[in-house]
């Protein structure tokens, strides 16, 4: 099972453009990366996810390099509503027996 | 709105009682995970059920167990309450076994006094 290490907390701005990065640096061939937002009080929700270099969706931006042993999660133009915790996750995608680890995650705070 | 469903919602018992918490998954989703949340903790994963079988164990106390049922709703039964067990309990689901995507539930906030 892969470990991952983020930092602890963010700080930013409203209208910036906000990078988390984790690193997990025994990731296995069949593993993906999987990013989560979390609100005081309420479950996490699913962000995005990658296997490897770029993905992209309406909320945010995946880079992932070829070495695959950390991943940066991009938010661009950030709000105060983005204020959270994100979780960085990595697993094998399909097989069983997978014990997920969320990990303390990065509380990010937004300022105006 | 993830789809699933956790009930009840808030629960306030004394020490040494047991509780247990429901949980209905996703439409079509075969697995259900169990997740402890202290105040200002992160999540901690206590199991996995697939298909009404256990996949996966975290740190789950001998104190708490699960199931899943035919129907794929689960249940996480907590016994010998301590107050130290008080905390948010998630639920999630997915459609595959291992690291898919998981679609939590709004939790269920247990209070032990």
């Amino acid at each position: 099972l892969a470990k991952t290490t983020q930092p602890i907390s963010m700080d930013s701005y409203e209208g910036q453009e906000v990078n988390i990065t984790c690193s997990h640096n025994n990731i296995a061939t069949n593993d993906y990366i999987t990013w989560y937002q979390q609100f005081p009080s309420q479950g996490p929700r699913f962000i995005i996810q990658g296997y490897k270099t770029k993905v992209t969706n309406e909320v945010a931006s995946l880079f992932i390099p070829a070495d695959r042993k950390s991943s940066t999660l991009s938010l661009p133009r950030v709000s105060l509503s983005d204020t959270a915790v994100y979780y960085c996750l990595v697993g094998d995608r399909y097989t069983g027996g997978f014990k997920t680890i969320f990990g303390a995650g990065t509380r990010l705070f937004v300022k105006a | 709105d993830s789809g699933v469903t956790q009930t009840p919602k808030h629960l306030i018992t004394a020490t040494g009682q047991r509780v247990t918490l429901r949980c209905s998954p996703r439409s079509g989703d075969l697995s259900v995970y169990w997740y402890q949340q202290s105040l200002d903790q992160g999540l901690q994963f206590l199991i996995q059920y697939y298909n009404g079988e256990e996949r996966a164990k975290g740190n789950i106390l001998e104190r708490f167990s699960a199931q899943q049922f035919p129907d794929l709703h689960s249940e996480l039964n907590l016994s010998s309450l301590e107050l130290g067990d008080s905390a948010l309990y998630f639920c999630a689901s997915s459609a595959l076994a291992g690291t898919d995507t998981q679609y939590f539930g709004p939790g269920t906030r247990l209070t032990v006094l």
